[in-house]
């Protein structure tokens, strides 16, 4: 089983639409959630960190639910500058050390 | 402007010619990496450093070499190119801490001949 797991998608949505990805981990002692963006053949830069409590930014909700161990993004009213790959991130380490872990990302395609 | 800045770009070369691609980060960070990227892969660790004169392998480290002399740079070293090192290549730095995100530099896209 894969430390992270996305769904690759490609999630096709018209623009306007609210889609949803998750994202599992395994090491139940991560302590750190992250989603990236990605767009193609360009480097990987952060979208948004994850708080326990879920925390939004303006259109993109995350959220972590440790006891089944995913985390989510909610991205609402979809607007074409959306697509690309989103990678779920999570740290699996403890004190000052800890891993990032990637997803292999999931693909997002926006369509007027 | 704080940035993890890569050299070269773009890189196409021959199997056996040792190469250097050099990172540098103006961030102060204590913590830099090097991924590699291929289709249906994701993103793999193939070294990282947590402080000066301290390097670690991660997931692929065959055929790679790294050094950190100084906190700012952290080159990686193909001593002997393969074709199957033809990837595109990520440097990233954060501080240290659990919840530090990371900071990527743009990429050089290797191709070994």
């Amino acid at each position: 089983r894969k430390e992270v797991e996305q769904d690759p998608g490609p999630f096709n949505v018209p623009e306007g639409a609210t889609v949803a990805f998750n994202c599992t981990y395994s090491n139940s002692a991560s302590q750190s959630f992250f989603w990236y963006r990605q767009d193609c053949r360009k480097e990987p830069k952060l979208l948004m960190s994850v708080y326990s409590s879920g925390n939004e930014d303006g259109r993109f909700t995350a959220q972590l639910n440790r006891a089944s161990q995913y985390i989510s993004l909610l991205i609402r009213d979809s607007k074409l500058s959306d697509s690309a790959t989103y990678l779920c991130v999570v740290n699996t380490g403890s004190g000052n050390t800890g891993k990032l872990i990637f997803g292999q990302g999931t693909t997002l395609q926006v369509k007027p | 402007e704080a940035q993890v800045t890569q050299n070269p770009r773009y890189l196409i070369t021959v199997t056996g010619k040792k190469l250097t691609v050099t990172c540098s980060q103006n961030m102060n960070h204590e913590y830099m990496s090097w991924y590699r990227q291929d289709p249906g892969l994701g993103l793999r660790q193939i070294y990282y450093s947590m402080n000066v004169e301290v390097t670690d392998k991660g997931d692929v480290p065959e055929g790679y070499k790294v050094s950190r002399k100084e906190k700012r740079n952290f080159p990686l070293i193909l001593e002997s190119p393969s074709p199957n090192q033809t990837s595109l290549y990520f440097c990233a730095s954060r501080y240290q801490g659990v919840g530090q995100p990371q900071h990527f530099g743009d990429g050089t896209r290797l191709s070994i001949l």
